[in-house]
């Protein structure tokens, strides 16, 4: 089984800190994703990566900015967190199409 | 770019009733179709999915979904949903490996 794991289950910061998230996956997929989640809007990406060193702005890449160093290894990084940027962060890596998610990370920014 | 649209946010049934979710995307190509659902406390995971052949798919815990090409739509039903089927349910398209659009979802609560 394919294993996408998030370092933090919830994570409380204060307005104005750099946040760093971490997302592993050791199935050796090419590509990883980081997704927020929030009611009523569903999910809505923020970067993704293709490869190592490689990144690609997503949808809503305001306020973010990611990492990928290692194939197994994307973080995702809040340079100067605003209470705007609360929500539940999902991690996902694929090979194709089909998309295998992390547990996720509420981060909650006070 | 593609979206997709999914028509209920919050359906409520009672257990032995049946289901359908309807969901909607805007792309003139070819796509990939999903349906992710997320249970209670639970991550993300994949229900069913539709690449190609057969429009009518069938998933775990007996959901199937129909893709209809000339209503750009991708219904998600089941005969008789029970009380362990209360979660988010996600539709998704993907048009090119890994990135994926997501509806906003729809909360499903079945009682008992």
């Amino acid at each position: 089984d394919v294993k996408v794991t998030q370092s933090s289950r919830y994570l409380v910061k204060r307005t104005g800190e750099k946040v760093f998230l971490e997302c592993v996956q050791d199935m050796d997929h090419e590509n990883m994703f980081w997704y927020r989640q929030d009611p009523g809007l569903g999910l809505r990406l923020i970067y993704f990566s293709y490869d190592v060193k490689m990144k690609e702005k997503g949808d809503i890449p305001e306020g973010y900015s990611v990492s990928r160093e290692k194939k197994e290894r994307f973080s995702l990084i809040l340079e100067s967190a605003s209470t705007n940027q609360t929500s539940m962060y999902l991690c996902a890596s694929s090979s194709g199409p089909k998309l295998f998610f992390g547990s996720g990370t509420q981060l909650s920014v006070l | 770019a593609q979206s997709v649209s999914q028509h209920n946010h919050h359906v409520i049934l009672s257990e032995a009733a049946s289901l359908e979710l309807g969901c909607n995307y805007s792309y003139g190509g070819t796509v990939n179709l999903f349906w992710y659902v997320q249970y209670p406390g639970q991550h993300l995971q994949l229900l069913l999915k539709y690449f190609s052949g057969d429009p009518l798919v069938k998933g775990i815990k007996g959901f199937e979904a129909e893709f209809i090409k000339s209503k750009f739509s991708f219904n998600l039903r089941k005969p008789s949903v029970q009380w362990s089927d209360t979660a988010e349910y996600f539709c998704a398209v993907n048009t090119n490996a890994g990135k994926s659009t997501f509806g906003d979802g729809t909360t499903l609560t079945v009682k008992p």
